[in-house]
């Protein structure tokens, strides 16, 4: 069984700090995937990696694939109260495209 | 252009019962995937339809099943609630095999069980 494990669960910063949130396991993935949701509504694609090494930007928010695979992180700059939510990273498995999701991460940013 | 959509948004429903929820995919998607996301966790998936055939599924109960109808629009039933049955279910939509193309999710039903 592939499990993704994301720390820290629960974040809560000032506007204008920076922030990462960590994303780990012990199996490799074809390529891993961040999605942000807001209460009440479906989580909503952010980004994909898919190379080991792999570096995407996405204005303030920086996303990281480890070299092997397994692992990921979501780097924020500079933080704003639009940013609160919950964010999800999830592995996709080699066979299909079925999502292996970590428990995510909570943040409010407070102005 | 509609994206995925899901009924009902909320549904109460009592220990023993049977549920049915709703899922049309976004237009041009074929496979439809449903999850579960209990209060405060990430979603869980429960199984995956292509072509009305479940192709892929998760640790879940037979409790659970579903079905794709040849629009594409799929169903996820529910069995002998249980308490631990109340979550978010979420339905996503993508194209068969394209594993790096998004799948779509919809924003959900939230099942609750009394």
């Amino acid at each position: 069984t592939q499990l993704l494990e994301q720390s820290p669960q629960f974040l809560s910063i000032q506007e204008g700090e920076n922030l990462t949130v960590y994303c780990n396991s012990s199996s490799v993935f074809s390529s891993l995937q961040w999605y942000r949701q807001e209460p009440g509504e479906g989580p909503v694609l952010l980004v994909t990696v898919v190379t080991g090494g792999e570096v995407k930007k996405l204005k303030r928010l920086t996303f990281q694939f480890g070299d092997a695979r397994k692992d990921s992180s979501l780097h924020i700059t500079a933080a704003q109260p639009g940013d609160t939510g919950l964010y999800l990273c999830a592995g996709v498995g080699n066979a299909g495209n079925m999502l292996t999701f970590g428990g995510g991460t909570r943040l409010m940013v407070k102005p | 252009d509609a994206g995925v959509t899901q009924s009902p948004t909320h549904l109460i429903k009592t220990r023993g019962q049977q549920v049915t929820l709703r899922c049309s995919p976004k237009s041009g998607h074929d496979t439809v995937s449903w999850y579960q996301q209990a209060l405060g966790q990430g979603p869980q998936f429960i199984f995956q339809y292509y072509e009305e055939e479940e192709r892929q599924r998760g640790n879940f109960p037979d409790r659970f099943s579903g079905h794709q109808f040849p629009n594409y629009s799929s169903e996820l039933n529910v069995n002998a609630l249980l308490l631990g049955d109340s979550a978010l279910y979420l339905c996503a939509s993508s194209l068969w095999q394209t594993v790096r193309k998004p799948q779509h999710f919809g924003d959900g039903t939230r099942l609750s069980i009394l």
